[in-house]
């Protein structure tokens, strides 16, 4: 069973500041999502990553899939309360197998 | 156009009781998958249902079930119920499954057991 590491568990920041988030593996994988899920809702796809070394921006989010992909990341420029939640890492075959997930809280 | 949705949002139910949940996926979509969410074990997949038929499961006992109609509206049923199976219950609809990049979750079901 292919398991995924998401650090760090918690992470509080003030706005304006940046912050990174990290997806691991213990193997190769296909192909990875990042989703946020808000207090009271459920996740929210963000982007799903699936070449090697492959960068995508979503406005201030920087997502990189490792060269190995075994590993994935999540930065995030100038946070702001808006970017308050959890964010977890997911692989995707016939399921989503998920991360425990970062709790990001950006304090206004 | 609507979105996934769940009901009911909030319920409370005792030991040993059974539970219904609903999830009604965005039109056209008829793949629903359903996820348990807790503190403890974080999101872990329950089963995939798509045309009406179960077509994958995930490691959960026997007592969580389900259906899809030919509407492709899912509910999940928890018989027996333990206190371990509070949790958010997330369902998810997509128009294929099986490795569909896009998922839409709705915004769940939390179960509370006493």
């Amino acid at each position: 069973t292919q398991l995924l590491e998401q650090s760090p568990q918690f992470l509080s920041i003030q706005e304006g500041e940046n912050l990174t988030v990290y997806c691991n593996s213990s193997s190769v994988f296909s192909s990875l999502q990042w989703y946020r899920q808000e207090p009271g809702e459920g996740p929210v796809l963000l982007v799903t990553v699936v070449t090697g070394g492959e960068v995508k921006k979503l406005k201030r989010l920087t997502f990189q899939f490792g060269d190995a992909r075994k590993d994935s990341s999540l930065h995030i420029t100038a946070a702001q309360p808006g970017d308050t939640g959890l964010y977890l890492c997911a692989l995707l075959d016939y399921k989503l197998s998920f991360g425990a997930g970062t709790t990001v809280t950006v304090r206004a | 156009k609507a979105g996934v949705t769940q009901t009911p949002r909030y319920l409370i139910k005792t030991r040993g009781q059974q539970v219904t949940l609903s999830c009604s996926p965005i039109s056209g979509h008829r793949s629903v998958s359903w996820y348990q969410q807790t503190p403890g074990q974080g999101l872990q997949f329950l089963f995939e249902y798509f045309s009406e038929t179960q077509r994958n499961k995930g490691n959960f006992p026997g007592r969580f079930s389900g259906r899809q109609f030919s509407n492709s509206r899912s509910e999940m049923n928890v018989s027996t119920l333990e206190l371990g199976d509070s949790a958010l219950y997330l369902c998810a609809s997509s128009l294929t499954g099986l490795g569909a990049n896009v998922l839409t979750f709705g915004a769940g079901s939390r179960l509370t057991v006493l």
